[in-house]
């Protein structure tokens, strides 16, 4: 798929654990960036990683990005209920375009 | 951090009518804004994207004709969904870019078009 893959599709744990997703991507990018998105609402923007950046932090986020493997992850720690939502990453083309990835749909039980 | 606003949330039209969707930026010039729609838990599939006083560029299967596109000021895209059928039906949002790379769009909070 031109868009990537995400895996896994979804993910279900307990809050207080740690959740990963990971994405592939298949062509060159300028940047990953990952985004979420709560149902029925827009995307809101967590992490943007340049290409010639191999990890980066905000908060209880840590996104890495493997350029010679075409993968990113991204990393939530000490989870919350709040955490609940679908979350995507995205490669960025030039003039701003991005694909998206499939989405993880993560579920934290309280 | 920068607000885009779209326009209605929620509408429901009947098949063969027009739907206007409205995507403003606002507290910042958006030179380019993109339009995508998603399925029911799937990605987002990128439409078209939209530049301030030209026309917009479409992805490939994308009916121009059928999505209108306008992006008349640097606050303000709409897109219109043209004598709508059921499987129009779908998620649609905006985004709006301050035009520079390695930079994060920003998202408006969609609009969920039934069409019956």
């Amino acid at each position: 798929s031109q868009q990537g893959e995400e895996d896994p599709q979804a993910l279900s744990i307990q809050e207080g654990e740690n959740a990963t997703m990971n994405c592939s991507y298949k062509t060159s990018i300028n940047n990953l960036q990952w985004y979420r998105q709560n149902s029925g609402r827009g995307l809101v923007h967590l992490i943007l990683i340049r290409s010639n950046e191999r990890e980066k932090h905000s908060g209880r986020l840590r996104v890495t990005l493997d350029t010679s493997k075409k993968s990113s992850s991204l990393l939530i720690t000490a989870s919350r209920a709040a955490d609940t939502a679908s979350y995507f990453c995205a490669r960025g083309q030039g003039a701003q375009k991005l694909v998206f990835g499939q989405g993880t749909r993560l579920t934290i039980n309280p | 951090g920068a607000v885009v606003s779209q326009h209605p949330s929620r509408v429901i039209c009947k098949s063969g009518t027009s739907v206007k969707i409205e995507c403003r930026s606002l507290d910042f010039q958006a030179t380019t804004m993109f339009w995508y729609r998603q399925f029911p838990k799937k990605s987002l599939m990128l439409m078209a994207t939209s530049n301030e006083g030209s026309k917009a560029t479409y992805e490939q299967g994308v009916e121009k004709d059928k999505f209108l596109i306008n992006h008349a000021s640097l606050t303000l895209s709409t897109l219109t969904v043209t004598s709508a059928h059921p499987e129009d039906s779908s998620f649609y949002i905006c985004s709006a870019s301050h035009g520079q790379d390695n930079s994060p769009l920003h998202f408006g909070n969609g609009t969920r078009l039934t069409v019956t």
